[in-house]
């Protein structure tokens, strides 16, 4: 049962328009939601996070908003550029379980 | 089909002593990677197996080793054991980078 989704595998975005990256999460007792950001190769790096009594979190072009109501967080990036290419992690972590759980990923192409 | 199996779940070691986790991966994938989750760091790639051999290393120090067998299946071994070391330690499994599913990770507590 995965309770961190992100059922786009991938996405293509116009260098310079906005990229979207979605994921859905089942359980409403997660403190804190991160994004991560793993080129081919390498490891993940952290991106941006947002506690679960935030609605949005800025850092530069990336924006993170969470709807806890639709249980969904979105990681906006603007505008997008050719090193924006990789693939995108999202995860949920709960302070009184001491868990982390990841989405499987989502892969951003920016088209020149 | 199984997801990625980490074991143990927790583990206390004291300071001075070695360590070897293990990931199993999901049938079929032949890539595993480990990570370090500290509250503090975040998450820290360590290395990176591929058909048993290791394709790619992060910034850590020797003490830090792996491997992965023929059936895919990956340990982690840490010796020497440092309070720093303490943390979340994840595997995650892939199919040619097509899609990674995460282990719940192993508690790793250095006394």
């Amino acid at each position: 049962d995965q309770q961190v989704k992100q059922n786009s595998p991938s996405l293509s975005v116009q260098e310079g328009r906005i990229s979207i990256l979605n994921c859905d999460y089942t359980n409403s007792m997660f403190d804190y939601f991160l994004w991560y950001k793993k080129y081919p190769a390498e490891g993940p790096t952290f991106l941006i996070s947002i506690s679960s009594i935030k609605d949005k979190n800025e850092d530069g072009r990336f924006t993170v908003f969470l709807n806890k109501s639709a249980k969904h967080l979105s990681l906006h990036i603007v505008p997008s550029q050719p090193g924006d290419s990789a693939v995108y992690f999202c995860a949920a972590y709960m302070n009184r379980d001491d868990k982390i759980i990841f989405g499987k990923g989502t892969r951003l192409h920016i088209l020149p | 089909k199984a997801g990625v199996t980490q074991t143990p779940r927790y583990l206390i070691k004291t300071r001075g002593q070695q360590v070897t986790l293990s990931c199993s991966p999901i049938s079929g994938h032949r890539s595993v990677s480990w990570y370090q989750q500290t509250p503090g760091q975040g998450l820290q790639f360590l290395f990176e197996y591929f058909s048993e051999t290791q394709r790619n290393k992060g910034n850590f120090p020797g003490r830090f080793s792996g491997r992965q067998f023929s059936n895919s299946r990956s340990e982690m071994n840490v010796s020497t054991l440092e309070l720093g070391d303490s943390a979340l330690y994840l595997c995650a499994s892939s199919n040619s980078g097509a899609g990674y599913t995460f282990g719940s990770g192993t508690r790793l507590t250095v006394v």
